[in-house]
């Protein structure tokens, strides 16, 4: 059980727009921890979506969307493509178990 | 072209010992921090340690704290791994994992821009 906790499960049709949170608590997110994003197809590298926040790596198209409120953070992916059926992760630091933490991730399926 | 190969997995008996590598190329290894993470099979990423960029600074993650150690040696480009006291439950795919902060302030919460393949570790008698 993670610290940040992810939908499981989360699904689109193609071109629709869908949101993945990251809920957290006061020892991460909400203590102003960066949270990095991750996109993840079995037998593949993870590939880093969004780092600080909001910030997209070059190459990674501008459907992907990161914020982040409180002790919360959100991914959001427009325009939703078949491509982009994948396992997704979010990323922080929390300072009572003093090391980096992962979601629990989110299997999201574009119908 | 930057990348990570992580090698050196395989099959190890219940509270044995094994050692990853992670071969770094492309870019100026001694200026990024370093880091392992895992996939067990049908789990999610968990996080397992991360070093600095002269190694003088290491975080691990409760599950492997005084059983895994991380090391680097900036002058071959190499990250490694050594894992002691295996459990079946270390039984995953083994990522090592370049650090990227746009800040300067991030680590060990850096954000991992660049994966290697991974290696398996199959813990098992």
């Amino acid at each position: 059980q993670s610290v940040l906790t992810q939908p499981p499960s989360v699904s689109g049709a193609p071109g629709q727009r869908v949101t993945i949170s990251c809920t957290g608590s006061s020892s991460n997110i909400g203590a102003l921890y960066d949270v990095h994003w991750y996109q993840h197809l079995p037998g593949t590298a993870p590939k880093l979506l969004i780092y600080g926040n909001s910030n997209r790596p070059s190459g990674v198209p501008a459907r992907f969307s990161g914020s982040k409120s409180g002790t919360s953070a959100s991914l959001a992916i427009t325009g939703l493509q078949a491509e982009d059926e994948a396992d997704y992760y979010c990323q922080s630091y929390d300072s009572s178990l003093s090391g980096v933490v992962f979601g629990g991730g989110t299997k999201l399926t574009v119908l | 072209e930057v990348q990570l190969v992580e090698s050196g997995g395989g099959l190890v008996q219940p509270g044995g010992s094994l050692g990853l590598s992670c071969a770094a190329s492309g870019f100026t290894f001694s200026t990024y921090a370093m880091h392992w993470v895992r996939q067990a099979p049908g789990k999610g990423l968990e996080y397992l340690s991360s070093i600095s960029t002269y190694g003088g600074d290491t975080y691990y993650a409760n599950s492997v704290k005084g059983r895994f150690t991380v090391s680097r040696d900036n002058s071959k480009n190499m990250l490694y791994l050594q894992m002691g006291s295996l459990r079946a439950e270390d039984m995953a795919v083994y990522y090592c994992a370049r650090g990227y902060c746009s800040s300067g302030r991030c680590y060990p919460n850096d954000a991992f821009d660049i994966w290697g393949q991974g290696t398996m570790v199959t813990v098992s008698s």
